[in-house]
């Protein structure tokens, strides 16, 4: 069985400041994880997945974020912070059979 | 390309009554997922299909849920007799063959008076 645990239910920063969004998972066989971003009344949008290819992998709108085996984390960060990337935010892994795992999610606040 | 659709956007029905949520995935995309979300938590699986077929079932799933996918296209999610525990985000993915990426519908939020 596989599962994930984001350690921060919100996260408040200022914009232009790094953002950072951690994500532990646990699974029993080399895991797909994903991000997702749910902006409020619009659906589910992908920013990122790693599928046991390059460790750091590289999203949209400027989001990255590195798998770490060791630590069993794929924590989200982002340099600058927009005041558009007030948001929910889910760490997501996958089964063999492509069913997805949700985190709790962690909800971003960007301030002035 | 539309993306995933899913109708109808909002739904407010009495409890006791039945209800039936439509998803259209995108097209070629012949994995179909049904997930359930509720205020504050993350999405939750409940079915897929891979073309017609319906391959896994969620112990979410009570006897009163009923999903289907007559021609491996669109799907229908059918839930009867409603309870008030049933009010959420109703969300509908979609996948292309041999691929882990979900492409994910705007949802039906349903509530249950």
């Amino acid at each position: 069985a596989q599962s994930v645990t984001q350690l921060d239910s919100h996260v408040s920063v200022s914009e232009g400041t790094p953002v950072l969004l951690r994500c532990n998972y646990s699974s029993s066989y080399s895991p797909s994880l994903f991000w997702y971003v749910q902006h409020p009344n619009k659906g589910l949008q992908l920013l990122l997945k790693y599928t046991s290819a390059a460790t750091l992998v590289k999203g949209i709108n400027g989001f990255e974020a590195e798998f770490k085996k060791s630590e069993t984390s794929f924590h989200l960060t982002k340099p600058s912070a927009h005041m558009s990337d007030a948001a929910e935010y889910f760490c997501v892994v996958s089964d063999s059979w492509g069913k997805l795992q949700f985190g709790a999610g962690t909800q971003v606040v960007v301030t002035p | 390309d539309t993306g995933v659709s899913q109708n109808p956007r909002h739904k407010i029905t009495k409890r006791g009554q039945n209800v039936t949520f439509r998803c259209d995935p995108i097209s070629e995309h012949n994995r179909l997922y049904w997930y359930r979300q509720t205020l504050g938590q993350g999405p939750e699986f409940l079915t897929y299909f891979q073309n017609e077929a319906q391959l896994e079932k969620s112990r979410l799933l009570s006897d009163r849920f009923s999903a289907e996918r007559p021609k491996g296209s669109f799907s229908t999610l059918e839930i009867q007799r409603t309870e008030q525990g049933d009010s959420a985000m109703y969300l509908c993915a979609s996948s292309f063959p041999g691929q882990e990426t979900q492409y994910f519908g705007p949802g039906t939020r349903l509530l249950v008076l």
